[in-house]
């Protein structure tokens, strides 16, 4: 079955170290999303990427860094930089065009101890 | 002032009823139009596009006015599985970003 995958779902981090969260998807979709959710909030933009090796800064992009070497795979990595990084990070992808619509990953809860 | 206002909630309502959710968006150059439903600790999942003639799925009526910049969600007959919070989404630029609404929360009760 074509889906996005997120791993891992409960990621717990120590101040100051930098964590990977993992983005797939096999839906062959173009465009990849990384958003960030907080308590009672609407999810914020992070960063996205239109094609390969191409991304672009979203409205929260400080502190987090991405990659895309493969249309597959969008990797974020929360750096030490990032000064609250306890949140629900959601993964998106889409193909390009006017009408589709996002599929989202199943999500990351990242805690720092 | 947010890109995107939606009523504050809670929504707590009783089985059968009818609820209606609004939404504002500050941007005129918004492309798209979504309603996105959210389960607890889960990640949202569309519930319809919104067009501008209106549309409706079954239970679910949406509605959107450009001029004003105004979505909304009308739920009739309700049910227990309808609570959830419901994200208004707009997309935007060249790649659609999306940006959401902080949501609007409602629990169904029996």
């Amino acid at each position: 079955d074509g889906g996005i995958t997120q791993s891992p779902k409960y990621l717990f981090r120590k101040e100051g170290q930098n964590v990977t969260l993992s983005c797939e998807q096999n839906l062959n979709h173009d465009a990849m999303y990384w958003y960030r959710q907080d308590p009672g909030q609407g999810l914020r933009l992070i960063y996205y990427s239109q094609i390969v090796n191409d991304f672009q800064k979203g409205d929260i992009a400080e502190g987090y860094s991405v990659s895309r070497e493969k249309k597959e795979s969008f990797p974020l990595t929360v750096t030490s930089a990032q000064k609250n990084p306890t949140a629900f990070y959601l993964c998106a992808s889409r193909f390009q065009g006017a009408n589709y619509g996002y599929t989202f990953g199943s999500g990351t809860r990242l805690t720092v101890v | 002032r947010k890109e995107v206002e939606q009523d504050p909630g809670p929504f707590n309502v009783p089985e059968g009823a009818t609820v209606a959710f609004n939404c504002t968006y500050s941007n005129s150059a918004s492309q798209s139009f979504f309603w996105y439903r959210q389960d607890c600790r889960k990640e949202p999942k569309l519930l319809m596009s919104v067009y501008s003639s209106g549309n409706e799925d079954g239970r679910f009526t949406a509605q959107l006015n450009r001029a004003s910049q105004y979505i909304s969600l009308l739920i009739r007959d309700s049910k227990l599985s309808d609570s959830a919070t419901y994200l208004c989404v707009v997309s935007t630029g060249s790649a659609r970003q999306l940006t959401f609404g902080s949501g609007t929360q409602l629990t169904v009760l029996p």
